[in-house]
């Protein structure tokens, strides 16, 4: 069966540290996102790509970079991480340009020290 | 005034109700309207999925959209153990997925 999968599941790292957090999907989609979400804020987007090499930027999208080099990886990178990117992240995948449905992954917790 | 508002609860009802959890927003360009439902520790996933004003329904589901009242509501009828989770609302103005916006969610719990 078609999967989205994120890995790490919990990491944690201290601040300064660079940190990659890994999504990967068997679906074929082209699209693919990266949010956080946090109590009080619900999920935020941070970055997104609709397709291979194409990323942009999300509503909170200082402090992390995406690239994507084939259809099935979207690896998030937090640069030099921080004690407020502290959150829980989850990656997601759609088919097409449209409201299509967001397929979610497991999310991956990461605490920043 | 934040874009879309959602009381987190908790909400607490006995098994067999009916619930009701509702969104309010504030972009009168929203036209397409979603709910979603996480479950602990895990992504969220699409429960419905509207259009617009009006009425949709999906088994115990049916979900509601006003927008003259920019007011939108989802129904369970015949609610389970199993429909405890936290509910998200998610909005946005074109079929855009990065416009989507999410409101923060309410837990739901069941009592058997």
């Amino acid at each position: 069966d078609a999967e989205i999968t994120q890995s790490p599941r919990h990491k944690i790292t201290e601040t300064g540290r660079q940190v990659t957090l890994a999504c990967h999907q068997t679906w074929n989609h082209n699209n693919m996102f990266w949010y956080r979400q946090d109590l009080g804020h619900g999920l935020r987007l941070i970055h997104y790509s609709y397709g291979v090499q194409d990323t942009n930027k999300g509503e909170v999208s200082d402090g992390y970079s995406v690239s994507r080099s084939n259809t099935e990886d979207l690896p998030l990178t937090l640069e030099s991480a921080a004690s407020s990117q502290t959150s829980v992240y989850f990656c997601a995948s759609s088919e097409g340009t449209g409201t299509d449905t967001q397929y979610f992954g497991p999310g991956t917790r990461l605490t920043v020290l | 005034q934040k874009e879309v508002e959602q009381d987190p609860g908790p909400l607490s009802v006995p098994e067999g109700a009916i619930v009701s959890l509702n969104c309010t927003y504030s972009n009168s360009a929203f036209q397409y309207f979603m709910w979603y439902r996480q479950y602990s520790r895990k992504g969220p996933e699409l429960l419905m999925y509207t259009y617009s004003s009006g009425n949709k329904e999906d088994g115990r589901f049916t979900a509601q959209v006003d927008k003259s009242s920019k007011y939108i509501s989802l129904f369970i009828r015949d609610s389970q153990p199993s429909d405890s989770a936290t509910y998200l609302c998610a909005m946005s103005p074109s079929n855009r997925d990065d416009k989507i916006i999410f409101g923060k969610g309410t837990r739901l719990h069941i009592l058997p």
